[in-house]
């Protein structure tokens, strides 16, 4: 079944302790991204991926990193996570880019930063 | 500056009656149109898109969008709606083959 594979779904922590949030998907699409969502803001895309050892900032990308070693594969790394990174994530992934193709989407990974 | 506009955070609906939810757009060129759909607790689910051709665009569970270039707007349409419709659409457009700007979304009520 073609799945964006997102862990973990749920994550409390607290402020300064570094936490990844790993996504896979098995589609073999070149294009990943990670976004945020918050009430009221919509998606905002924190990072992208086009292809491996390819990724670029999105529109808040502050506070994260990211990588793309694996096609596969796009983890997303909070070094010192703080609370206004408490939000619901999303990764995303589809054949390439995104401007003319439908992405597929994890099922999502809430964190709360205390 | 390009954006898109979903005017109303909430709508509600009586089961077995219309919908529209509305998406208005600002762009320069000729927008790649997108509809999602996020069901609780998952993630977003593409219902259909616009890219060329017949303004009219029909997608999965029985919606349907419109493209109106006149009035910048890309509405999405379903005759009668199902208790299973309760969710969050967004309207997004393809800004470039690396971005798309997203609505706010909708919030979707179904009352009995």
């Amino acid at each position: 079944e073609a799945q964006v594979t997102q862990n973990p779904r749920y994550l409390i922590t607290v402020t300064g302790k570094k936490l990844t949030v790993t996504c896979s998907q098995n589609m073999n699409h070149e294009y990943m991204s990670w976004y945020r969502q918050d009430p009221g803001l919509g998606l905002r895309q924190i990072y992208y991926s086009m292809n491996v050892e390819v990724t670029d900032k999105g529109d808040v990308p502050e506070g994260y990193k990211v990588s793309r070693k694996e096609k596969r594969n796009f983890p997303l790394i909070l070094e010192s996570p703080s609370p206004n990174q408490t939000s619901l994530y999303f990764c995303a992934s589809s054949f390439q880019g995104v401007g003319n193709q439908p992405q597929h989407f994890g099922d999502g990974t809430r964190l709360s930063i205390l | 500056a390009q954006s898109v506009t979903q005017p109303d955070i909430h709508i509600t609906v009586s089961e077995g009656a219309s919908l529209e939810l509305r998406c208005n757009y600002s762009y320069g060129a000729t927008p790649y149109l997108f509809w999602y759909v996020q069901s609780p607790g998952q993630g977003l689910q593409l219902l259909l898109k616009y890219f060329s051709g017949d303004t009219l665009v029909q997608g999965i569970k029985g919606f349907e969008a419109e493209f109106k270039r006149s009035q910048s707007s890309f509405d999405l349409r379903k005759p009668s709606v199902h208790w299973s419709d309760a969710a969050e659409y967004f309207c997004a457009v393809g800004a470039s083959n690396y971005q798309l700007i997203w609505g706010a979304g909708t919030k979707l009520i179904i009352k009995p």
